[in-house]
């Protein structure tokens, strides 16, 4: 059974800091893995979607890696400002099985502090 | 372009009542999900739609829980009766192809049940 760590739960930094966000993952065999952002009391946007045949996705200060074979995940943001405070998922799509169902982690709450 | 929209997105019940959630997904968007999301925890999967079939519904408690997507586009999620431990975040997401599509999500209706 699939599951999904994320470390750390709660992360507060000081504006412009670079941090990290971890993911791992237990089961190798996925399709994609995605990173999304929740603001409080909202839904889940999608920031970056990996497929399983790729190493890194970009978008503007937020850089996504994936190493398949050790089950992790890494979530990069340059220059952080308070505007990125928010929970940040990450999420895997297994093949097989429940194809289509995410596996979700519990997220890291992000506070950047001005 | 409209997003997945919700409705309501607030909702108190006392225990053992009914409840119904509904979500329109994006326009052209074959596939549909329910998630649950409880407290500090990432989204679980419900039930998955391929328009108006339900393709994957295994984690959908069906003592209590009804799902419906009529004409493969609205969908209605009930719960009937609930209970205290329903309390949750109820999100509905939808994707325009199956698998691996990036998923779009509505903002959630927040159930509490008293």
């Amino acid at each position: 059974k699939q599951e999904v760590t994320q470390i750390p739960a709660a992360l507060s930094v000081p504006e412009g800091e670079n941090l990290v966000l971890n993911c791992s993952f237990t089961d190798s065999a996925i399709y994609n893995l995605q990173w999304f952002r929740q603001d409080p009391g909202k839904g889940l946007t999608s920031l970056l979607l990996i497929q399983s045949s790729q190493r890194e996705q970009t978008s503007g200060r937020l850089n996504a890696s994936l190493d398949k074979s050790s089950g992790r995940s890494t979530l990069y943001i340059a220059a952080s400002q308070p505007g990125d405070s928010a929970t940040y998922l990450c999420a895997v799509e297994n093949y097989g099985g429940s194809q289509g169902n995410l596996i979700f982690g519990k997220g890291t709450k992000l506070s950047v502090k001005p | 372009e409209a997003g997945v929209v919700q409705s309501p997105r607030y909702k108190i019940i006392e225990k053992k009542q009914p409840v119904a959630f509904w979500c329109n997904p994006i326009s052209g968007h074959n596939t549909l999900y329910w998630y649950l999301q409880n407290l500090g925890q990432g989204p679980e999967l419900l039930i998955r739609y391929e328009n108006e079939e339900a393709v994957d519904d295994s984690q959908l408690p069906k003592d209590r829980f009804s799902a419906e997507r009529l004409k493969g586009v609205d969908s209605t999620l009930k719960i009937q009766p609930a209970e205290l431990g329903d309390s949750a975040v109820y999100l509905c997401a939808s994707s325009l192809e199956y698998p691996a599509d990036t998923i779009y999500f509505g903002e959630g209706s927040w159930l509490t049940v008293v």
